[in-house]
């Protein structure tokens, strides 16, 4: 079975330039989520899925950064304009969520997205 | 808002010994789901061990095992026989619900030596 796909692996950008990751989850999983991953830190998420209706979006800068879900599949993240904060790893996930207490969800990632803005 | 400490950066262990990393959280939920992600350079996010928190049987995986004490708020994860492909990142993380976003700790570099 495939895992979560993401590409680009990297990405080297001037700022103010636009950018754009995509993700393509496993198959059959419901949710998908972007995480944004600093320099020496953990992961921090900017938007979740359930379908594609985006349920948890309050930590994604909506003045550049945008994402889509079409047909509750595929996902894409874009960041218009880049700066030079945006440089990090964009990690992308998914997960079958079978119901709010099933004990056995798991979130599988992707290998991500190294973002350079210079 | 629940945070996740983990106040080890750095730690070293001999091949085919045992380490402990240290994470400590804070929420005001009764239930939820604490993990434990490794993170090789090659960055993907792998899950070690997963613990629900209305379980109070620590939760074990091979060679990974977890001591949860619920009242302190403390999820430790113990790795023993250390193996040289153990050597990564390792991320707590808490979820308040199945589904729901992971918080995930600043992590622990895990280096083991021969």
């Amino acid at each position: 079975e495939a895992g979560v796909v993401q590409s680009p692996r990297y990405k080297i950008i001037e700022k103010k330039q636009p950018v754009a990751f995509w993700c393509n989850p496993i198959s059959g999983h419901n949710t998908l989520y972007w995480y944004r991953q600093n320099l020496g830190q953990g992961p921090e998420l900017l938007i979740r899925y359930e379908n594609e209706e985006a349920v948890d979006d309050s930590q994604l800068p909506k003045d550049r950064f945008s994402a889509e879900r079409l047909k509750g599949v595929d996902s894409t993240l874009k960041i218009q304009p880049a700066e030079l904060g945006d440089s990090a790893v964009y990690l992308c996930a998914s997960s079958l969520v079978r119901g709010a207490q099933a004990p056995d969800t798991e979130a599988f990632f992707g290998q991500g997205t190294r973002l350079t803005v210079v | 808002a629940q945070t996740v400490t983990q106040s080890q950066p750095e730690m070293s262990v001999q091949e085919a010994e045992t380490v402990t990393l240290s994470c400590t959280y804070d929420t005001s939920e009764n239930n939820y789901y604490l993990f434990w992600y490794k993170q090789p350079p090659s960055r993907q996010m792998i899950l070690v061990i997963r613990q629900e928190a209305y379980k109070q049987q620590n939760a074990t995986e091979n060679r990974f095992s977890v001591n949860f004490q619920k009242a302190a708020k403390s999820f430790s994860l113990k790795i023993s026989d250390s193996q040289l492909g153990d050597t990564a990142m390792y991320f707590c993380a808490f979820s308040p619900n199945s589904g729901y976003a992971l918080n995930f700790g600043k992590g622990t570099s895990l280096l083991v030596t021969p």
